[in-house]
């Protein structure tokens, strides 16, 4: 079974540009979270989406969004980037029927903002 | 305010020995628990999950605790590796929460031969 993919792996962008990141999930899987990781803040909860619909929400600003298609696969979107978003994105996945939130991660989008 | 921590240096240990590794958390009412491990470039990979009704699990050489009194959950490694050498997270869910995990900064694990 083919794990959470994630594209790109890498992406170098310049302040005030916007980005997307794409997740795949592990088939079967429909719920889709993500998360950003900075060496000072660590792992920071994003959003997570189910069935296409956003059921939960990080404290970040409204610049950062996402979206689920109906096969599951997810998108997030920065707009107007800074360079404090410079970050490892990581995507996870949850199997169904599951109420205690084992994640399966992707390899991450290396983003780097200049 | 609320906060997770983890020993905040690397822990550094001979390979056979067992790797103690803790986690402490405050003004959190997790419902459980999870361990993941990180190398270098890559995605956490889930290890073990404890619940908060639960005082101890094992899979394997692992074998993870939870105090919900003292807010603390200590993961153990027994008869360390070299491949063993990660970092180690550990991360707080909470009923309602769905996939929510609050995550600690983790403990990097340095197993020498």
């Amino acid at each position: 079974k083919a794990g959470v993919t994630q594209t790109p792996r890498y992406l170098i962008k310049t302040r005030g540009q916007q980005v997307t990141l794409s997740c795949s999930p592990i088939s079967g899987h429909r719920s889709v979270s993500w998360y950003q990781q900075t060496p000072g803040q660590g792992l920071q909860f994003l959003f997570e989406y189910f069935s296409e619909t956003q059921r939960n929400k990080g404290n970040f600003p409204g610049r950062f969004s996402g979206r689920q298609f109906s096969n599951s696969r997810s998108e997030m979107n920065v707009s107007t980037l800074e360079l404090g978003d410079s970050a490892l994105y990581l995507c996870a996945s949850s199997p169904p029927g599951t109420s205690s939130g084992e994640l399966f991660f992707g390899e991450g989008s290396r983003l780097t903002v200049l | 305010s609320q906060k997770i921590e983890q020993n905040s240096e690397a822990l550094n240990i001979q390979e056979g020995k067992t790797a103690t590794l803790t986690c402490n958390y405050t003004n959190y009412s997790p419902a459980y628990l999870q361990w993941y491990r990180q190398d270098p470039g890559r995605g956490p990979v889930f290890l073990l999950l404890i619940r908060e009704n639960e005082k101890e699990k094992r899979k394997e050489r692992l074998k993870v605790t939870f105090d919900t009194t003292l807010k603390q959950s200590l993961f153990h490694i027994t008869a360390s590796q070299p491949a063993d050498s990660a970092t180690y997270l550990c991360a707080l869910g909470f009923s309602g929460g769905y996939n929510k995990l609050i995550f600690g900064a983790g403990t990097r694990l340095a197993v020498h031969p």
